[in-house]
C-alpha cells in the first residue's frame, strides 16, 4: 500500500466551484504539505502543517485554505475555482525528526483541470 | 533571480555515459541540499541528499556540494534509458520554517 495516498487522481470541474483535495499518509510524519506544480516550472509551496494545531501559510496560498484534520490527514480546498488553478497539486509529508535533512516523501498527485 | 537555478535542458546524454546535473543557489544560508527526479505527470521521487562539501556517493548516483562557489552538482554514471526524466535541485534554507526551495528541473535524456 501506498504511504502517502491523494483522492481524487484527476478532478475536471468548473469556474466558481468549491473543491477539495485530500491527503492521507501512513507513514508517521507530523509535517505535511500542499504543492502546486504548473507545466515546466517548480514545485510551489501552497500550505504547510507541523501538526494538527500549526497551519502555516506557502508562497501562493491566496484562493486555497487547509484543514488538517488529523496527524495523518490533510486537506486542501479551493473556495471559488479559477482557470489558472488547473495544475498538478502534491501532497508531501516529512518527519520532525530526521535531522537537518528535512526529506519530504510525496503523494501521487491530482490532476485538476477548471475549465 | 531565482533562488535556484538550473538548466531546463533538455540535456542529451548516450546510454552507458555519464550525465552531469548542475545547479546553482543563491541563498548562503541554504543548509541541505536535495535531488528529486520526476516522470513525466509523476511525483517527485528523492535520489540524493548533501549537506557536506564535497562529494557522497550511492550506487550509480553522485552528488557534490561546493557552498563557496553556492553549486550542486549531480552526476549519474552508466546512464540508462530508465534515467530520463526531469531532475530537481532543491534547497533548504536556514531559518526558513524548514521550507524547500525547488529549481524547476532539468529534463535528462538518455538515448539508446
Amino acid at each position: 500500500d501506498a504511504d502517502v495516498t491523494q483522492t481524487p487522481r484527476n478532478r475536471i470541474t468548473k469556474t466558481g466551484k468549491r473543491i477539495m483535495l485530500e491527503c492521507s499518509q501512513t507513514k508517521g510524519h507530523d509535517r505535511m504539505y500542499w504543492y502546486r506544480q504548473d507545466p515546466g516550472l517548480g514545485l510551489q509551496l501552497i500550505y504547510y502543517s507541523f501538526d494538527v494545531k500549526d497551519i502555516n501559510k506557502g508562497e501562493i496560498s491566496d484562493g486555497y485554505s487547509v484543514s488538517r484534520q488529523a496527524q495523518a490527514k490533510f486537506s486542501l480546498s479551493l473556495e471559488s475555482a479559477i482557470p489558472n488553478q488547473t495544475a498538478l497539486y502534491f501532497c508531501a509529508t516529512s518527519d520532525r525528526t530526521g535531522g537537518t535533512y528535512n526529506e519530504q516523501f510525496f503523494g501521487p498527485g491530482t490532476r485538476l483541470t477548471v475549465l | 533571480q531565482k533562488e535556484v537555478e538550473q538548466n531546463s535542458g533538455p540535456l542529451s546524454v548516450p546510454e552507458g555515459a555519464i550525465a552531469s546535473l548542475n545547479c546553482t543557489y543563491s541563498d548562503r544560508g541554504s543548509q541541505s541540499f536535495f535531488w528529486y527526479r520526476q516522470y513525466s505527470g509523476k511525483s517527485p521521487e528523492l535520489i540524493m541528499s548533501i549537506y557536506s562539501n564535497g562529494d557522497k556517493e550511492d550506487g550509480r548516483f553522485t552528488a557534490q556540494l561546493n557552498k563557496a562557489s553556492q553549486y550542486v552538482s549531480l552526476l549519474i554514471r552508466d546512464s540508462q534509458p530508465s534515467d530520463s526524466a526531469t531532475y530537481l535541485c532543491v534547497s533548504l534554507r536556514k531559518g526558513s520554517n524548514y521550507q524547500l526551495i525547488w529549481g524547476a528541473g532539468t529534463k535528462l535524456i538518455i538515448k539508446p
